[in-house]
């Protein structure tokens, strides 16, 4: 069965530090998400992504995250300069339509990033 | 803004009994999901509902949506261990999706 790869399972890094993190969404799927959860928290959305643009960002999405669909296949979130308050598991979800089937989105298992 | 709240948000049963938990919120969704997360894993979806007073199916797993699109709840019948988990149901109503805080079951065996 198709699923969402995310790499790499778990970053840690130093606060100040840029980190990328990479996912595989679901081949035939069109819209591409990043969600990411703060450890005992919500899963929270931060962005929305169809065709080579973002549909829908969240208030925490500011200008320190960035996304990027470099090729036919990785969708990658970028955070510039890391803060202690980044620090969560971040998830990459994808879906196949906006309509119908959008609110159908299937997550990747996730990649834990500590800043330390 | 849209919350999600889920409870109880904790449920301790013995095996063989039946649940169930609910989901509700002021606001409309177009659609509502069920998800299961295990511990440092991504949710996996269990069921989407769309159209309101909705019932769908999953073995022991009911699911239904409110005439209004306003709440959901899952109804578990015969809970067996391997139910135990965090239950989370988000809501849609463009694409992103509004979790709410979920539902921890435990089921003793």
């Amino acid at each position: 069965e198709p699923e969402v790869t995310q790499t790499p399972s778990h970053q840690v890094t130093q606060m100040g530090q840029e980190v990328i993190l990479r996912c595989v969404p679901i081949s035939n799927h069109l819209y591409f998400y990043w969600y990411r959860q703060i450890l005992g928290q919500k899963v929270e959305f931060l962005v929305s992504f169809y065709n080579n643009e973002i549909s829908e960002k969240s208030e925490i999405f500011d200008d320190q995250f960035s996304v990027e669909r470099p090729d036919g296949s990785n969708f990658t979130l970028k955070i510039r300069s890391t803060k202690l308050e980044d620090s969560a598991m971040y998830f990459c979800a994808s879906s196949e339509l906006v309509t119908g089937k959008a609110y159908e989105q299937y997550f990747g298992p996730g990649t834990r990033l500590t800043v330390t | 803004t849209q919350l999600l709240e889920q409870s109880p948000q904790f449920l301790s049963i013995q095996e063989g009994e039946n649940l169930t938990v609910y989901c509700n919120s002021s606001s409309v969704f177009s659609s509502l999901q069920w998800y299961r997360q295990e511990p440092g894993e991504g949710p996996v979806l269990l069921v989407t509902v769309v159209t309101g007073g909705e019932v769908k199916k999953l073995k022991r797993l009911t699911f239904q949506f409110g005439d209004a699109r306003k709440d959901s709840s899952l109804h578990i019948t015969a809970a067996q261990p391997g139910d135990t988990g965090l239950y989370l149901c988000a809501g849609a109503r463009n694409t992103p999706l509004v979790f709410g805080k979920g539902t921890r079951l435990s089921v003793i065996a």
